[in-house]
């Protein structure tokens, strides 16, 4: 079964960095997008970018743009999400979901990854 | 860039319809994807394309999209059905394609 399995809760001081990882398994790594979202404290769903497992490519949210890098390594089904210069607003959980192709829904989400920025 | 709004709450009795509403300019010309979170888990889809229901989900959730108000209606509401409701949409309007999400609706069950 497909499953989409991130790391754990992360406690950083301000201006710090965090990277937080997302291991993909039951279904073919290459051949869908991921995508990374995050959701502050009582508030909505954040679009932060996008990652293609096949090439590498990215596209980010112009938000993030010069803060957020995303990765992948396929040898190991598993991507990243690194955000730096962080402050007490980054302070959210972050999820990764994947999606097969452009307009298609996310039908699977991992479970959340917690980051709490604060001194 | 594009914007979705959707009501910050919806209070519907057990056994009623809801209806929770989506506004965007032409909204009507975008595929629309409803995802349903209940406290402290990860969304879950419940509607895409509009009006398809993925399986496992029940046939009492149903979608529409026209103009500029996409709705996902909840028919026979049960307990259980008390989360919060994200609207989603592509936006190509940028050089770049990329995720929108409306602000969310919080569903609550008298």
């Amino acid at each position: 079964q497909v499953q989409l399995v991130q790391s754990g809760a992360e406690v950083k001081k301000p201006g710090a960095s965090v990277k937080v990882s997302c291991k993909a398994s039951g279904y073919t790594f290459t051949s869908y997008y991921m995508h990374w979202v995050r959701q502050a404290p009582g508030q909505g769903l954040e679009w932060m970018g996008i990652i293609n497992p096949s090439g590498g490519s990215t596209s980010y949210a112009q938000k993030f743009q010069g803060r957020v890098t995303m990765t992948r390594d396929t040898s190991t089904s598993t991507v990243y999400m690194e955000l730096s210069i962080l402050t007490s607003e980054d302070t959210a959980v972050y999820y990764c979901a994947r999606v097969s192709r452009p307009f298609k829904p996310f039908d699977y989400w991992g479970q959340g990854t917690l980051v709490t920025a604060s001194s | 860039s594009y914007v979705l709004t959707q009501p910050p709450s919806v209070s519907v009795a057990p056994g009623k319809t809801a209806r929770i509403t989506c506004g965007g300019n032409n909204i009507g010309s975008k595929s629309v994807h409803w995802y349903q979170q209940k406290p402290g888990q990860a969304p879950v889809l419940v509607i895409y394309y509009d009006s398809d229901r993925p399986s496992g989900i029940p046939e009492r959730f149903s979608g529409s999209n026209s103009g500029n108000t996409a709705t996902l209606t909840i028919s026979r509401v049960e307990a259980g059905d008390e989360a919060d409701y994200y609207c989603q949409v592509w936006d190509s309007s940028s050089d770049h394609q990329r995720v929108v999400f409306g602000g969310g609706t919080k569903l609550t069950v008298l």
